[in-house]
């Protein structure tokens, strides 16, 4: 059964990049057929999709987010990471990584780590 | 438009059953998918594409779709239904994911 789990600070200074790794235990992340995914939600606020990437490294990101963000894999680790830059009080915020199964008429993301939160404070 | 509109707040009495809508233009092409989140949880996949339930989604929960509206329903709506609904899309590229605003579901 494949499971993902968040993991990075707590704690961000303001202005600094936010670095978020995905560890994804009982499944291969290489082994195609799922992308991986990046969302967010603020307190209190709903859902925000931040991007997500394909075990060939093609990503895709939320166009009001995409001069700050970037994912990447490292498939050695079964692992795939969140940057985001010029982090900013306003961002803290909840963040999940999910699996996520994209068909042309639809699309699901099935798995979901327990998300972790992450606080701006200088 | 890139945009999916829900109701904020729904209730429905215990044992009856509740409708939650979400309304977008790209919902003309792509089907939803919807989560169910409670507090202090991620969220729960509950039904994805054209009517489809993950395994261990209680059969009271179905999915449809007409024109530019995704439907969510809970027929006999149970106490642990209580939660926030998330209804979820692409965009007109295709390739950008969108997330309704969220339902608060309020089960009497």
């Amino acid at each position: 059964q494949v499971q993902l789990q968040e993991s990075g600070p707590g704690l961000v200074k303001p202005s600094q990049t936010l670095s978020l790794t995905c560890t994804v235990s009982g499944g291969s992340i290489s082994s195609g057929g799922y992308h991986w995914s990046w969302i967010r939600q603020h307190p209190g606020k709903g859902l925000e999709w931040i991007g997500y990437i394909y075990y060939t490294g093609i990503t895709y990101y939320n166009p009001s987010l995409q001069s700050l963000v970037t994912i990447s894999l490292d498939t050695s680790k079964n692992q795939f990471s969140l940057k985001l830059s010029s982090y900013t009080a306003p961002y803290t915020a909840v963040y999940y990584c999910a699996r996520l199964k994209l068909e042309p008429h639809y699309f699901y993301m099935d798995v979901w780590g327990k998300g972790t939160t992450v606080t701006v404070s200088s | 438009s890139s945009e999916l509109t829900q109701d904020p707040a729904v209730s429905v009495a215990l044992g009856q059953t509740v409708r939650i809508t979400c309304q977008g233009d790209s919902l003309r092409r792509y089907y939803a998918s919807w989560y169910q989140q409670k507090p202090g949880q991620a969220p729960l996949l509950v039904i994805y594409g054209k009517n489809n339930r993950p395994s261990g989604i209680p059969d009271r929960f179905s999915g449809s779709t007409s024109g530019n509206t995704a439907s969510l329903t809970i027929t006999g709506a149970q106490a642990e239904d209580e939660a926030d609904y998330y209804c979820n899309s692409r965009d007109s590229s295709g390739n950008h994911l969108l997330f309704g605003g969220g339902t608060k579901l309020t089960v009497l």
